[in-house]
């Protein structure tokens, strides 16, 4: 079964300041992906980044990066430049391959950056 | 291009009685998701169409849940006699076939159960 973990509850960042959101996940699966979201208090969920198992560069989005180790099955979120906006909830996803092709999500982030 | 829409936003109801929430996806996107979203977590699968063919649903979704996707385009989520553990944000999700293909999410319908 997969699974994501995200062991950081809370993160507190000055803004204009770098913050890396850290995600790892479980899978036997050759082949998967993985998403960040964000979720502000409106409750929607906006996608931001995906990044493939076999990409073999990192993904990149704007300020958004994803710092993809597979060895250590980690896909960390870096958000470059952090502003007043993006405090929010940050979730991490894995697509499983086969079926539904669902998404499984670790419990979330919630990032705030001060001013 | 819209997004995902869904109706209502917000819905508060008494124990027992019936609710129905709709949600329109991106008007190419063939597949379409539920999830279920408590209170501190993530959201959880509850169930997935292909076209209007429901093809997989979650041990989450009881038998007082039903879903529909009529005509392939939108989908409808039903919960009969709701009880105070279905309080929850509801969201729907659509995305286009083959792999690699990004879910984009509604704003979702927060259920408050009474």
């Amino acid at each position: 079964a997969q699974k994501i973990t995200q062991t950081q509850p809370g993160m507190f960042v000055q803004e204009k300041e770098a913050v890396t959101l850290d995600c790892t996940y479980d899978t036997s699966d050759p082949s998967y992906g993985l998403f960040w979201y964000k979720q502000p208090s409106s409750g929607e969920m906006i996608f931001l980044i995906y990044q493939g198992s076999y990409d073999q560069q990192n993904a990149t989005e704007g300020r958004y990066s994803l710092n993809f180790q597979k060895a250590r099955k980690s896909a960390n979120l870096v958000i470059s430049a952090s502003q007043l906006g993006d405090s929010a909830m940050y979730f991490c996803a894995m697509r499983e391959v086969q079926g539904a092709q669902k998404l499984v999500f670790g419990q979330g982030t919630r990032l705030t950056i001060n001013p | 291009d819209t997004g995902v829409s869904q109706n209502p936003r917000h819905k508060i109801t008494k124990r027992g009685q019936n609710v129905t929430f709709r949600c329109d996806p991106i008007s190419e996107h063939n597949r379409l998701y539920w999830y279920r979203q408590t209170l501190g977590q993530g959201p959880e699968f509850l169930t997935y169409f292909q076209n209007e063919a429901q093809l997989e649903k979650s041990r989450l979704l009881s038998d007082r849940f039903s879903a529909e996707r009529p005509k392939g385009s939108f989908s409808t989520l039903e919960i009969q006699r709701t009880e105070q553990g279905d309080s929850a944000m509801y969201l729907c999700a659509s995305s286009s076939e083959g792999g690699g293909k990004t879910q984009y999410f509604g704003p979702g319908t927060r259920l408050l159960v009474l």
